[in-house]
C-alpha cells in the first residue's frame, strides 16, 4: 500500500530564517507530487507540483521554492521566511502508472508552520 | 483558470438528518470532481469523487451529483452522525495523462448535533 510522510509535524520559526519541509511517498513510483498551503480557516492553495525528478511547476509567485531530488521526495524551501508564510502545508501525491494510475490525489498529515 | 465556489460555509444539522453541500465551477474543461473531509489538525481525506462522464455516484451514506450543463456538483450525506462533523472541501480539476491539478472550494464546516 501507499503511504505519504511529512516532517516536521509542527515548526515555529522566526522571520528571516530559512525553511525546509520534506515529503516522501512510499509504495509507488513516478507519482505526481504537490505542495499546498492552507491558511487558518481557508481553502487549499496549490503552490507547486511536479511530474518527475527535477521538474517543478510553480502556481503562484511567492517567497517559497520546491525541489524534487528523488522520485518520491518533494521538498519545500525558503531562504527567508515572512510572517505571511505561516500556515498548514500539505503534500499530496497522485499515481501515474500501472494499475494505480488514477485521478485521485492523496494528502499527507501536514506541517503546521508558525512564523514569529 | 478554474474557479470553484462552495456553499454554505457553515452547516449545522441534527443527528439523523441529511446534509447537502453545493459547489460551482467555471472551467467547462474540468473533468474530475473530488470531495475531501478534513478533521481538525489533519490532512484532507478523499471521501468520494466523480468524473465528468457520470452524473451521480453513491457510497453508503454519501453521494455526489454532477450537472455539467450548469457546472455544479453537490455532496449529499444522509443519516448524519456526530463523526461526520468536519470541514468538507470540493474541488474541480482537469486530468491529463501526465498531470492533474485541482482547484479547491473554500470549505464547509459541518456540525452534527445530538
Amino acid at each position: 500500500s501507499q503511504t505519504i510522510h511529512q516532517w516536521p509535524a509542527t515548526l515555529v520559526q522566526p522571520v528571516g530564517s530559512p525553511l525546509s519541509l520534506e515529503c516522501t511517498v512510499e509504495g509507488t513510483s513516478n507519482p505526481n507530487l504537490y505542495w499546498y498551503r492552507q491558511a487558518a480557516g481557508r481553502g487549499l492553495q496549490l503552490l507547486f507540483y511536479s511530474v518527475g525528478i527535477g521538474q517543478i511547476s510553480s502556481e503562484v509567485p511567492q517567497n517559497l521554492s520546491a525541489s524534487r531530488p528523488q522520485d518520491r521526495q518533494f521538498i519545500l524551501s525558503s531562504k527567508k521566511l515572512l510572517l505571511s508564510d505561516s500556515g498548514f502545508y500539505l503534500c499530496a501525491w497522485r499515481a501515474t502508472r500501472g494499475a494505480l494510475s488514477s485521478y485521485e490525489q492523496y494528502f499527507g498529515p501536514g506541517t503546521r508552520l508558525t512564523v514569529t | 483558470g478554474e474557479n470553484v465556489e462552495q456553499h454554505p460555509s457553515t452547516l449545522s444539522v441534527q443527528e439523523g438528518d441529511s446534509a447537502v453541500i453545493k459547489c460551482t465551477y467555471s472551467d467547462s474543461a474540468s473533468n474530475y470532481f473530488p470531495w475531501y473531509k478534513q478533521e481538525l489538525g489533519k490532512g484532507p481525506q478523499l471521501i468520494i469523487d466523480i468524473r465528468s462522464n457520470v452524473g451521480e455516484k453513491k457510497d453508503q451514506r454519501i453521494a455526489v451529483t454532477l450537472n455539467k450543463t450548469a457546472k455544479h456538483f453537490s455532496l449529499h450525506i444522509t443519516e448524519t452522525q456526530p463523526e461526520d462533523s468536519a470541514v468538507y472541501f470540493c474541488a474541480a480539476g482537469l486530468n491529463t495523462g501526465t498531470a492533474s491539478k485541482l482547484t479547491f472550494g473554500t470549505g464547509t464546516r459541518l456540525q452534527v448535533t445530538l
